[in-house]
Parts: C-alpha cells; structure tokens; sequence
C-alpha cells in the first residue's frame, strides 16, 4: 500500500543533542513537508520541498535541518539551536500540483526532550 | 500573511444533534480550503476539500462550505456520532501551494 512512514513513532532527546526524524514516501510525490503541532493548536510549516535537492524555510524553520538528496525521503533534523523541541511532527507530502488535493500525512512522531 | 481561525475551540454535544463548526481566513487568495480529521496522538485524515471556484462538498454526513469573498467556510456534521469525536481542523492553500492551518475545533459527541 502507498503511504508516508514515519519514525519513530516516539523519540527523547537529551538537552544539547540533536536527533533525525525519519519520514519516506513511496506515493512517487514531488512535495514533501514537514509541520510541528503544539498542544491544542494547529500545524506549523517547519521546512518543505518541491522538487530533489531543493527546500525551502517554512515560518518556523530556526533550529531545524532537512535534507532532500531522494525523492521518497525527507528526514528532519532537530538541533541544539532549538531551545523547545517537545511537540508532535508530522510529515506530509503531494503532487506538484496539489490544487485539487492530494495532501497524504504520516502518523507522526512525538519528540520530548528529558 | 495568512491566519486561520476556528470556533469554537472545543464543542460538546449529545449523540444525534446535528453541528458546525467555523473556519475564517484573513487572505481570500486561495486555491482550496480542506478540512481534516485527527484522533489523538494520530495524523490527519481529509475529509473534504472545496476548490476556490466552488460553494461546498458533501460526503455522507459531512457538509462543507466556502465562501471565498467573507473569508468563511462552515463544516456541517449531520446526527453526530460518539465515533465523530476528533480535532478538526480547517487549512487553505495560498499562493505557493502550502497548507496554513487553523488552531481546530476539539468536538467530542457524547453517547
């Protein structure tokens, strides 16, 4: 079955550490993104990309890293230089085009910094 | 820039009553707007998404409207049902194709 697998479903982080989160996709999309979600809020724009090699910043993007070296991964990277890492990220991706639709979302991974 | 804003926060109803719950935007430069679903601790799940173009989707018991000038769109659930219980969570998409997302509306249907 086509999807976005994300992991881990759980992660903890150590002051001063940074840790990747995995996401890949076998829906053969152009567009990949990544959101963090605080509680009781909605989806913040963390990184994203169009096209392999290429991303762009989101509105949050300051302590964050991404890669986009193949078209079915996306990994995210969570540095030190983000001073409150705990949240829920999700990842997603679509067609190109995606006017008419076509988001898919990952499960998602819950970061806590310990 | 963009904001979404939903209303109410959270909602709580008795089984079988029908609900809306509000999404408004600021930017009426749009492609779509969609509304999802999300359980807890889950991903999200579209449940309709309405061109900039048109007026409202239906699928089942959902309803969704959009009226592009007022910044508005209203998600209508028809006899609500305890597994209708999720965030829901309303998003356009502007001009570079990125989702802005609302804050949700929290809805738990009691039995």
């Amino acid at each position: 079955d086509g999807g976005i697998t994300q992991s881990p479903k759980y992660l903890f982080r150590k002051e001063g550490q940074n840790v990747t989160l995995s996401c890949e996709q076998n829906l053969n999309h152009d567009a990949m993104y990544w959101y963090r979600q605080d509680p009781g809020q909605g989806l913040r724009l963390i990184y994203y990309s169009q096209i392999v090699n290429d991303f762009q910043k989101g509105d949050i993007a300051e302590g964050y890293s991404v890669s986009r070296e193949k078209k079915e991964s996306f990994p995210l990277t969570v540095t030190s230089a983000q001073k409150n890492p705990t949240a829920f990220y999700l990842c997603a991706s679509s067609i190109a085009d995606a006017t008419y639709g076509g988001y898919t979302f990952g499960s998602g991974t819950r970061l806590t910094v310990v | 820039k963009q904001e979404v804003t939903q209303i109410p926060a959270a909602l709580s109803v008795p089984e079988g009553e029908n609900l809306v719950l509000n999404c408004s935007f600021t930017d009426s430069a749009i492609y779509n707007l969609q509304w999802f679903r999300q359980d807890p601790g889950k991903g999200l799940t579209s449940l309709l998404l309405i061109q900039s173009s048109q007026r409202e989707q239906t699928s089942g018991r959902l309803n969704a409207s959009l009226d592009k000038s007022s910044g508005r769109s209203t998600l209508y659930i028809a006899a609500s049902q305890p597994g209708d219980s999720a965030t829901y969570l309303c998003a356009v998409m502007d001009s570079s194709y990125k989702l802005i997302f609302g804050s949700g509306t929290r809805l738990l249907v009691r039995p």
